[in-house]
């Protein structure tokens, strides 16, 4: 059973960076998968802010790119997000996933976790 | 980027009645390796997104088969055959075909 579970602040003050860090269990970081990140501001719907590749291949949402970076730490089977310079437009639930493009069958989620961008 | 277009965007429906959801891209899917890679997500209140269907038509492990995707190119279509109450939710397409992937604006479905 796959299982996927975000950690990190929950409050975040406007223009400091984002981190995140997306543990998994139940498959390894270095199977092949696309680690991916979606967010979804209160109320609203679904953005996907990227994915990384098992060997370390990024795609990032243009318009996200100049602020994101994503990583792998295979020693500790998780993958992070770092969100540079936010805004109180970035408040919002973010999820962990895997392999949510249907490359092939069954994707997993986490949680979801809601960060706040405030003074 | 890709644009998804949904409707409806709310769908009131009678328990055991059957629903459809239409999703259309502003772009062919077609991917290069002639895959298409769209998408259909739940998300129930409160919950995380889980997917349904993916690539047009094949339904996720533990999907039930009243579940069903079809389409081509820019025209797709979620039918759920007799909706249950554990239906109720929002509904979204997505695309994976073209970078960034893109989600519709999401369908609500309630029961009447």
């Amino acid at each position: 059973q796959v299982q996927l579970q975000e950690s990190g602040p929950g409050l975040v003050k406007p223009s400091e960076t984002l981190s995140l860090t997306c543990a998994v269990s139940g498959d390894s970081i270095s199977s092949i998968s696309w680690w991916t990140w979606v967010r979804q501001p209160p109320g609203k719907g679904l953005e996907w802010i990227g994915e990384i590749w098992h060997a370390g291949n990024t795609n990032y949402n243009p318009s996200l790119k100049s602020r994101v970076t994503m990583s792998l730490d295979k020693s500790k089977n998780q993958f992070s997000l770092n969100l540079s310079s936010v805004t109180a437009a970035d408040t919002a639930v973010y999820y962990c996933a895997r392999d949510t493009s249907g490359w092939r069958e069954n994707d997993y989620w986490g949680q979801g976790t809601l960060v706040t961008v405030s003074p | 980027d890709v644009v998804m277009t949904q409707s409806p965007l709310s769908l009131p429906v009678t328990l055991g009645q059957p629903a459809s959801i239409s999703c259309r891209s502003s772009q062919s899917l077609v991917h290069s390796n002639g895959n298409i890679y769209l998408n259909w997500f739940q998300q129930r209140p409160g919950q995380s997104p889980r997917r349904l269907i993916y690539r047009v038509s094949n339904r996720d492990s533990g999907v039930p088969d009243r579940f069903s995707g079809s389409g081509s190119d820019t025209d797709f279509t979620l039918k759920i055959s007799r909706v249950e109450a554990e239906d109720v939710g929002v509904y979204y397409c997505m695309q994976g075909t073209h970078s960034p992937h893109t989600f519709g604006q999401g369908t609500k479905l309630e029961i009447k």
